[in-house]
């Protein structure tokens, strides 16, 4: 079974920093891994898929890439909505999540 | 609209059951993998179940034997059987669309959660 770990747990920034937020994988996916989004009290929202594809609506300012067993999350100017959790996934198995709380 | 209506939570004895069902609308239920995703208070998320396409179906090793995924056709719905609850299983419940496909590469089906209903909260509690 695949395990996922994601690092940091938080991220502290501020409006318009970039975020880099990191998900590593046991072993080889190729490129095969989502990212998620989710706000308190909200289902979470699809991102990016197949590593590095934003799916519909989401904005350029989000960005994936990697491959393999290293993959990573960039936001490249925070908004005030993006403070959020992020997780990653590869079938089954989801990360622990990283927090982007307001520094 | 694709959406998905999730129902069915509720409070429950430890030991009990309960049945959740996910009505989709907007698209086939049948023709997509379905799957459920659950979160514990303050905790991450967690897979739980797929039902393929195909109609085969997995779970994660803390649900297996216990919980059992399914599909009405006619209703367009999904459900999630849940037996022999326990305090651990509390937590709110997804159900999500998944887009796949199959990698060559690593020889299996691989998934992404694309449409997520709001949840439902299950809470096992005497």
């Amino acid at each position: 079974e695949i395990v996922l770990t994601q690092s940091p747990a938080t991220l502290s920034l501020s409006p318009g920093e970039r975020a880099t937020l990191s998900c590593r994988a046991s072993q080889s996916v190729s490129s095969y891994l989502a990212w998620y989004q989710q706000k308190p009290g909200q289902a979470p929202r699809l991102l990016i898929y197949d590593a590095s594809n934003r799916a519909t609506g989401i904005p350029a300012r989000f960005s994936g890439s990697g491959s393999g067993t290293d993959f990573t999350l960039t936001i490249s100017s925070l908004e005030p909505e993006d403070f959020a959790v992020y997780y990653c996934q590869q079938r089954g198995t989801f990360g622990p999540g990283t927090k982007v709380d307001i520094k | 609209e694709v959406q998905m209506v999730e129902s069915g939570g509720g409070l429950v004895q430890p030991g009990g059951s309960l049945r959740l069902s996910c009505a989709a609308s907007g698209f086939t239920v049948s023709s997509n993998y379905m799957s459920w995703v659950r979160q514990a208070p303050g905790k991450g998320l967690e897979w739980v179940s797929v039902i393929y396409s195909g109609g085969s179906t997995n779970y994660a090793d803390s649900v297996k034997g216990r919980f059992t995924i399914s599909r009405d056709n006619s209703k367009n719905t999904l459900y999630l059987q849940m037996n022999s609850l326990r305090a651990e299983d509390t937590a709110v419940y997804y159900c999500a669309r998944a887009t796949s496909g199959y990698s060559y590469e690593l020889y299996y089906y691989y998934y992404y959660m694309d449409v997520w209903g709001k949840g439902t909260t299950v809470t096992v509690s005497s």
